[in-house]
């Protein structure tokens, strides 16, 4: 079955550190891809997608782009805030569509230290 | 305006009771979904559905019983709740069956079980 694979954290930084959070799924076809967020006590929204190949997904300064090569979708962000640290999480929806909901990776706990 | 929502925020009960949770979303949405998130933070679908019908049914006891009395409301109801149904229960709902659509989360319910 598909199955989505990030680091795990947590993961600590320097307030304008650089960051990258890896993520590798394993899915059949082409599966769309997403990063989620999820601050203390709330629920999740998304943070970026992206739904073909080399597609680039970018919100708030944070991007990743769809490698099918190396089934991979990495989350960047050239300059952390302490105002970031938060749980994020990679995941697909398969290309069947989305009455299997989402695949989730185990998230990463980001923590930005000012 | 809250687009999805969840009743309770929190629900402490004991062993062996008998609990619902609610969700509505105002967003238009056809399709909506359960997720249960364990203590360590693992996501994983429970139930979808479209257009108040079952979709998917992920290997959940059935003790656990949804219902969707129309396309704005995914009901929750748990019989007989053991130990292990200690954990945050998220909504989620999104336009349509197409997996590259977002999904959009409640802030969930965190259930533990006495």
């Amino acid at each position: 079955g598909d199955s989505v694979t990030q680091m795990e954290g947590p993961v600590t930084l320097s307030e304008e550190a650089f960051l990258t959070i890896n993520c590798t799924y394993t899915a059949t076809g082409y599966p769309s891809l997403f990063w989620y967020v999820q601050y203390p006590g709330e629920g999740l929204q998304l943070l970026l997608k992206a739904t073909k190949a080399d597609d680039k997904g970018s919100n708030k300064g944070f991007e990743a782009t769809y490698r099918k090569e190396t089934t991979s979708f990495h989350l960047e962000k050239g300059s952390v805030q302490v105002s970031d640290s938060a749980v994020y999480f990679c995941a697909l929806s398969d290309s069947g569509g989305g009455a299997d909901g989402l695949t989730f990776g185990k998230g990463t706990h980001l923590i930005i230290q000012p | 305006d809250t687009a999805v929502s969840q009743t309770p925020k929190y629900l402490v009960t004991q062993m062996g009771n008998d609990k619902s949770i609610k969700c509505e979303q105002n967003l238009g949405h056809d399709t909506m979904y359960w997720y249960k998130q364990d203590s360590k933070k693992f996501l994983k679908i429970m139930f979808s559905y479209n257009n108040k019908e079952l979709i998917i049914n992920e290997t959940v006891p059935n003790r656990f019983s949804p219902k969707s009395p129309d396309k704005a409301h995914l009901n929750l109801h748990i019989n007989s709740l053991e130990l292990g149904d200690s954990a945050v229960y998220f909504c989620a709902s999104s336009q349509d069956l197409q997996g590259s659509n977002e999904q959009f989360f409640g802030p969930g319910t965190r259930l533990t079980v006495l």
